[in-house]
């Protein structure tokens, strides 16, 4: 079965600094790995997504994340922090199987709130 | 021109009481989710629907039974509502058929009081 940790419920960086938000995933079947970004009282909105190809990902905003087969890790990154980044930040893994029986579901980390000082 | 919409926003209710959320999505997609997030902000899913069939039913209570008229609507009703059902539901959806089963779009939730 699929799981994903994220390290670190709580960040905080300086406005103009890099942010690394942390996410190691479980899988025993090669991944689909999402990030997600939930506002103050909104909904969930998709920053981007790792399927297969390339390894390094670009998403909207800024960010972009990197798939790294021998850390099972696919870390998220933004090289300057807006104000406006502030917000809950979740990494996922969909439910996955190569013979069959896949839900399809996304099984989401425990979320990242990042904080962004002035 | 919403993608996934839901409504209510908020609901309040008594112990007891019998609520639905409806969600629709314009986007065409023929799967459709309900997550349950709760107040540490775990988010899991609870039911799925692809052409009005249901494929994903996780250990909720029967109190929960989801509708799916249609590949656009995914409706939650929900019996005797229970203190610990007091969350944010969101509805998701994504397309089997355009082979991009995996990215879902969300919907702004719904958050759900019961007191």
């Amino acid at each position: 079965a699929q799981s994903v940790t994220q390290l670190g419920s709580h960040v905080s960086v300086s406005e103009g600094a890099l942010v690394l938000l942390r996410c190691n995933y479980s899988s025993s079947v090669p991944p689909y790995l999402f990030w997600y970004v939930q506002y103050p009282n909104q909904g969930l909105q998709l920053l981007l997504k790792y399927t297969t190809g390339a390894t390094l990902v670009k998403g909207i905003n800024g960010f972009e994340a990197e798939f790294k087969k021998s850390e099972t890790s696919f870390h998220l990154t933004k090289p300057s922090a807006h104000m406006s980044d502030a917000a809950e930040y979740f990494c996922a893994v969909s439910d996955r199987r190569l013979y069959g029986g896949a839900t399809n579901k996304l099984i989401f980390g425990t979320g990242t709130l990042l904080a962004v000082q002035p | 021109d919403t993608a996934v919409s839901q409504t209510p926003k908020y609901l309040v209710t008594q112990m007891g009481n019998d609520k639905s959320i409806k969600c629709e999505q314009n986007l065409g997609h023929d799967t459709m989710y309900w997550y349950k997030q709760d107040s540490k902000k775990f988010l899991k899913i609870t039911f799925s629907y692809n052409n009005k069939e249901l494929i994903i039913n996780e250990t909720v209570p029967n109190r929960f039974s989801p509708k799916s008229p249609d590949k656009a609507h995914l409706n939650l009703h929900i019996n005797s509502l229970e203190l610990g059902d007091s969350a944010v539901y969101f509805c998701a959806s994504s397309s089997r058929l355009a082979g991009n089963l995996d990215t879902q779009y969300f919907g702004p939730g719904t958050r759900l009081t019961v007191l």
